[in-house]
C-alpha cells in the first residue's frame, strides 16, 4: 500500500464548478502536509500548506482529518489555468523528506 | 532572485553508461533533496542533504547511485551502470533550515536510458 494515496482522476470540470480532491495517508506520525500544483512537464510548485483548523487562500480551501488520515482540496469557481496534476504531500519524521502521492489531474473546459 | 537550476536539462545515455546531473540550490539554502519522478506518478525521495552531509539517503534505490554535495551547495547525483529502469526526471529542491518549510523545486533533469 503506498503511504500517500490519491484519486489519478483524470477530473474534467467546467468552467465555474466546484471540485474537491481527497487523498490518504497510511503513517499516523505525519506531521505536516500540503498540497503541491504541477503544470505538465514543469516542476511542483507549493500551493498550501494543510492544517486541522483548515485554512483557505482564495478559491482553494484545504482541510486535515488526522482521526481519518484524509486532507482535501476544495477549489470553488475553478478557472481554465486551474488546470494541472494537484500532489497530495506528507512531511514525516525530521529529515524534511516529503512523501508524494500519485497526484490528481485536473482539467478545466470552456 | 535566481530559482533552483539543473543541468543538463536532458540527458540521452545507453544502458550501461555512467551519468551524473547537477543541482544548484537557491542561494543561502542549506537544505538539498533529490527526488525522481517516473511517467505519472508524483515525486519519489532520494537523498536530503543538511550541508555538505547526507543526513537521509534512505531512497537511493541501490549502490548504483550516489549523491554528493562537497561544499554545501551545488550537488552532483550520480548513476553508475545505468539500466533502462532509471529512465525518470531527476528533481532537485532545496529549502532553508531544517525540518519543515516549503522546498523549492528546480526544472528537472529528464534522463533517458536507452
Amino acid at each position: 500500500r503506498k503511504e500517500v494515496e490519491q484519486d489519478p482522476g483524470p477530473f474534467n470540470v467546467p468552467e465555474g464548478a466546484t471540485v474537491a480532491f481527497n487523498c490518504t495517508y497510511s503513517n499516523s506520525a505525519s506531521q505536516s502536509f500540503f498540497w503541491y500544483r504541477q503544470d505538465c512537464r514543469k516542476e511542483p510548485k507549493l500551493l498550501m500548506s494543510v492544517y486541522s483548523s483548515g485554512n483557505e487562500d482564495g478559491r482553494f480551501t484545504a482541510q486535515l482529518n488526522r482521526a481519518s488520515q484524509y486532507i482535501s482540496l476544495l477549489i470553488r469557481d475553478s478557472k481554465l489555468s486551474d488546470s494541472a496534476t494537484y500532489l497530495c504531500v506528507v512531511h514525516s519524521g525530521n529529515t524534511g523528506k516529503l512523501i508524494f502521492g500519485q497526484g490528481t489531474t485536473l482539467q478545466v473546459k470552456p | 532572485g535566481a530559482g533552483v537550476s539543473q543541468t543538463p536539462s536532458n540527458k540521452v545515455t545507453e544502458k550501461g553508461k555512467y551519468v551524473e546531473l547537477r543541482c544548484d540550490p537557491i542561494s543561502g539554502h542549506t537544505a538539498l533533496y533529490w527526488y525522481r519522478q517516473s511517467l505519472g506518478q508524483g515525486p519519489e525521495f532520494l537523498i536530503y542533504f543538511q550541508g555538505t552531509g547526507a543526513a537521509d539517503d534512505s531512497g537511493l534505490p541501490n549502490d548504483r547511485f550516489f549523491a554528493v554535495r562537497p561544499e554545501g551547495s551545488v550537488s552532483t547525483l550520480k548513476i553508475q551502470r545505468t539500466e533502462r529502469g532509471d529512465s525518470a526526471v531527476y528533481l532537485c529542491a532545496s529549502s532553508m533550515g531544517t525540518g519543515v518549510g516549503e522546498q523549492f523545486f528546480g526544472p528537472g533533469t529528464r534522463l533517458t536510458v536507452l
